[in-house]
């Protein structure tokens, strides 16, 4: 049991540069989400998923996009990388409603540097 | 939507000593209350939670308190150790799936 994996650790991209930050859970969890920290703002909501087939916006989703092909894989990707989008990235997870679990696992992070 | 606010932004506390970090909501349908703790390059780890049907939960040195009325809740911690040192986020979930966090508290605990 794995927990949620996040890959890569760390990523340094040019400006315009595209890609995806992989998001993978092994505990059935049908609630996925991304959240980015930058310092001074906490954790910050991009997108999320109640389950497979099933994505929605959060607080700050502008260039970023997600699709939710499986229950266990929830990847990010960014389209058209700007230095704006240097943070550390978090995927989340937890099972839904009619859980009376309401706790959130946290991945280990990736920390992303857009130059 | 909820908005979740998170007081004070850094604290520094003698070891041994209580520390305290509060958090207000705005959403009164909030139904849960979890405290985070992210040690330096680690991920957040749930360290306590809340369910707005209870006003206090206690685990060991850990407490927190939940006021609906007021619309607050807050991190007690006694007899402080280094240890404890990070960074704690309190969050609120307001109806659906959507957690929202505060902005962090930074704690350090000086021996």
């Amino acid at each position: 049991n794995a927990g949620v994996t996040q890959t890569p650790k760390f990523q340094v991209l040019k400006t315009g540069q595209s890609m995806t930050l992989q998001c993978a859970q092994d505990m059935n969890h049908e609630y996925m989400s991304w959240y980015r920290q930058d310092p001074g703002m906490g954790l910050r909501l991009i997108h999320y998923s109640v389950g497979a087939g099933i994505t929605d916006q959060g607080e700050v989703p502008n260039g970023y996009n997600v699709s939710r092909s499986t229950t266990e894989d929830f990847p990010l990707r960014l389209l058209s990388a700007a230095p704006s989008q240097t943070s550390v990235y978090f995927c989340a997870s937890r099972l839904t409603l009619g859980s009376a679990n309401y706790g959130y696992t946290f991945g280990s992070g990736t920390r992303l540097t857009v130059v | 939507g909820e908005n979740v606010e998170q007081h004070p932004s850094t604290l520094s506390v003698q070891e041994g000593d209580s520390a305290v970090i509060k958090c207000t909501y705005s959403d009164s349908a909030s139904n849960y209350f979890p405290w985070y703790k992210q040690e330096l390059g680690k991920r957040p780890q749930l360290i306590i939670d809340i369910r707005s049907n209870v006003g206090e939960k206690k685990d060991q040195r850990i407490a927190v308190t939940l006021n609906k009325t007021a619309k607050h809740f807050s991190l007690h911690i006694t007899e402080t150790q280094p240890e404890d040192s990070a960074v704690y986020f309190c969050a609120a979930k307001p109806p659906g799936n959507k957690l929202v966090f505060g902005a962090g508290t930074i704690l350090r605990v000086k021996s």
